[in-house]
């Protein structure tokens, strides 16, 4: 099975500043999906981002970014100019295109944002 | 966006009593939808897939006669509790995929149901 880790359980970053939450994951296919979700404290998931392995391109949505590293099998999230709004746990997944549609999530990063 | 509604949002029961929760695509046809379970600051764990008009298919280590899923419609999906114990307390949360494959690769979720069993 698809491993998928989040080596921050807590990050804090600055209102208007910039923070890169990790996620790494270990696989042996070459087709996949990979997503971050948020989580804020209404427990209400919400898709962030995605990112289809076999596109070279780095995936953004507004102020969300992802570095797609697949030899180095990482996918970090950018968040730049950060909000208040931001604060949430936030859940990197992944999704084989072989076995079905479910999701494998990592264990989560807690983002604080600061005023 | 599409959006699926789960509820109850939060039931307590007695031990030993049978709880029901819903999942519900509002606005489009859920060939697929997945119910995990969340425990506080932990991530979701992926209990079983549920394919409309087929049996679900649940992960290792869930018990299928505890947990039980039908899925008789395109549109609802419902997760069973059966004989709670404290021990299934949680936060459950149920996910849809859209019919359509040219966003088949998007789960939409519910808000999660949390279960207290006294």
């Amino acid at each position: 099975a698809q491993t998928v880790t989040q080596s921050q359980p807590e990050m804090s970053v600055q209102e208007a500043e910039t923070v890169t939450l990790s996620c790494t994951y270990d696989t042996s296919e070459s087709d996949y999906y990979l997503f971050w979700y948020k989580q804020p404290p209404s427990r209400q998931m919400i898709l962030v981002i995605r990112q289809e392995a076999y596109k070279q391109q780095n995936a953004t949505e507004n102020r969300f970014s992802v570095n797609f590293q697949k030899a180095a099998k990482s996918f970090s999230l950018k968040i730049s100019d950060s909000q208040l709004g931001d604060a949430a746990m936030y859940f990197c997944a992944y999704r084989s295109s072989n076995s079905g549609y479910a999701l494998n999530f990592g264990k989560g990063t807690s983002l604080l944002v600061t005023p | 966006g599409a959006v699926v509604s789960q509820h109850p949002s939060w039931v307590i029961c007695k031990s030993g009593t049978s709880v029901k929760i819903e999942c519900r695509s509002l606005d489009f046809q859920a060939t697929t939808m997945f119910w995990y379970r969340q425990f506080p600051k932990q991530s979701l764990m992926l209990m079983a897939t549920s394919n409309e008009g087929s049996k679900a298919t649940y992960e290792q280590g869930v018990e299928k006669d505890k947990f039980l899923i039908n899925h008789a419609s395109l549109t609802l999906s419902t997760l069973t509790v059966t004989s709670a114990h404290p021990e299934d307390s949680s936060f459950y949360i149920c996910s849809a995929r859209d019919r359509v494959e040219t966003s088949g690769d998007i789960q939409y979720f519910g808000a999660g149901t949390r279960l207290s069993v006294l």
